[in-house]
């Protein structure tokens, strides 16, 4: 059982590049995260996905966009890569059907742009 | 708006010694409030939740609702406690998104 499985898990960028950040659960979860994780700022979101069908802004949306192209998969697109997103990104999953269901994380990708 | 502290930055302990992150939050309705633990090259990872009032690996938090606190106690720490704790509060009811505080990178000394 994978879990949350994100790729890739090391990329370098120069500035203006794109690029998309893959994200998959194989644990038929209805909800969806992005989070960024940087040193004294904790973890931000980005973007969320309530459900198959449905996306909204988190704290942090600007600079990226978002496809949850099916249940199992949820994507994050930086279309011009800046300096400013170097970061930690963590894809995370839930059932919220229940309360205070805990969040599944992926692995991590660290993300350098030059 | 949904918002969660976590005063320290930093915190470190001896061996044996008592730990205490503190996690306070600012939410209008009834919070469901969690804290999560990074081991060093692990998965962030549940440690536990206020709904299941456990204990998991000897820690403990209680949900303070007059003092809008959750702070997370362990009365004898022990070195494998080192990681970093973060807060998180998700509002409830049909609110999906979870909220992190900034993190508290405790550090067990032998």
């Amino acid at each position: 059982n994978a879990g949350v499985t994100q790729t890739p898990k090391f990329q370098v960028l120069k500035t203006g590049q794109s690029m998309t950040l893959q994200c998959a659960q194989d644990m038929n979860h209805n909800s969806m995260y992005w989070y960024r994780q940087d040193p004294g700022m904790g973890l931000r979101l980005i973007y969320y996905s309530a459900s198959e069908g449905t996306t909204d802004k988190g704290e942090v949306p600007n600079g990226y966009n978002v496809s949850r192209l099916n249940k199992r998969e949820f994507s994050l697109r930086l279309e011009s890569a800046a300096p400013s997103q170097t970061s930690v990104y963590f894809c995370a999953s839930s059932e919220v059907r229940r309360t205070n269901e805990k969040l599944f994380f992926g692995s991590g990708t660290q993300l350098s742009v030059l | 708006a949904q918002r969660v502290t976590q005063p320290e930055k930093l915190l470190s302990v001896f061996k044996g010694a008592p730990v205490e992150l503190k996690c306070n939050y600012s939410y209008s309705g009834s919070p469901e409030l969690f804290w999560y633990v990074q081991y060093s090259r692990q998965r962030l990872q549940l440690l536990l939740r206020h709904i299941s009032r456990e204990s998991i690996k000897g820690f403990t938090a209680d949900l303070n609702k007059g003092e809008t606190s959750f702070h997370l106690k362990k009365p004898f720490a022990q070195e494998e406690d080192s990681a970093m704790y973060y807060c998180a509060l998700r509002g409830g009811g049909s609110n999906y998104k979870l909220t992190f505080g900034k993190g508290t990178l405790l550090t067990v000394n032998p």
